[in-house]
């Protein structure tokens, strides 16, 4: 089918544990984006990526690791968890649309609930 | 500093009535608006969009309103039903394409 995938929905980790969050897209857009979720803190950029093989940070890039080697898979690893890293964690994609940009949304997928214990 | 306000986490509104969601921004650099709708367990959908070069855009029951000199944005849903209970996301972009988000509205439409 196509669409936005995300696995794991649901992880529980350990403290100082490596983690990887996988997203994949079938409509080849070339933008992907990483935003995690918190209680009153709305969606905040994590990782972002313009094309395979180019990333760039967001708001709140500590303690993560992104990845592009193909447009469709957008890898998201925690290198060693901490419990400030719970969160529901969201992947999206998006086209640009040349001056238009990213103005016809995002398109999200379901999203992982990670808990670090 | 927090770029896209939302300053009203919750709203309560009868079924067929107005519900006006509202958005506060403090970056003049952000020319485009978006409105995306949550529900639980799954991921923002895009609801509604509009340039900074407009002051409003239409789409069936949703208008989003943008007053420029006031950094102000809104969202009207009318009539409002049930099925709009949800959470509704405001999210600015700029020329770079990367979105800013509030923190979201928490609407609640009551049969």
């Amino acid at each position: 089918d196509a669409g936005i995938t995300q696995s794991p929905r649901y992880k529980i980790t350990e403290t100082g544990r490596q983690v990887t969050l996988m997203c994949h897209q079938t409509w080849s857009h070339s933008y992907m984006f990483w935003y995690r979720q918190d209680l009153g803190h709305g969606l905040r950029l994590i990782y972002y990526s313009a094309a395979a093989d180019i990333t760039d940070k967001g708001e709140v890039p500590d303690g993560y690791v992104v990845s592009r080697s193909k447009t469709e898979n957008f890898p998201l690893t925690l290198e060693s968890a901490t419990r400030s890293q719970t969160s529901v964690y969201f992947c999206a994609s998006s086209e640009w649309l040349g001056d238009r940009g990213h103005n016809y949304g995002y398109t999200f997928g379901s999203g992982t609930r990670l808990t670090v214990v | 500093d927090q770029q896209v306000k939302q300053n009203s986490p919750s709203l309560s509104v009868q079924e067929g009535r107005i519900s006006i969601l509202n958005c506060d921004y403090t970056n003049s650099m952000f020319d485009y608006f978006l409105w995306y709708k949550k529900y639980p367990a799954e991921g923002p959908t895009f609801l509604i969009s509009i340039s900074s070069i407009k002051d409003k855009n239409e789409d069936g029951r949703f208008t989003v309103f943008l007053n420029k000199s006031a950094k102000h944005l809104s969202l009207h849903i009318v009539p409002s039903q049930p099925g709009d209970s949800a959470v509704y996301f405001c999210a600015a972009n700029t020329n770079a394409g990367k979105s800013t988000f509030g923190d979201g509205t928490t609407l609640t439409v009551k049969p």
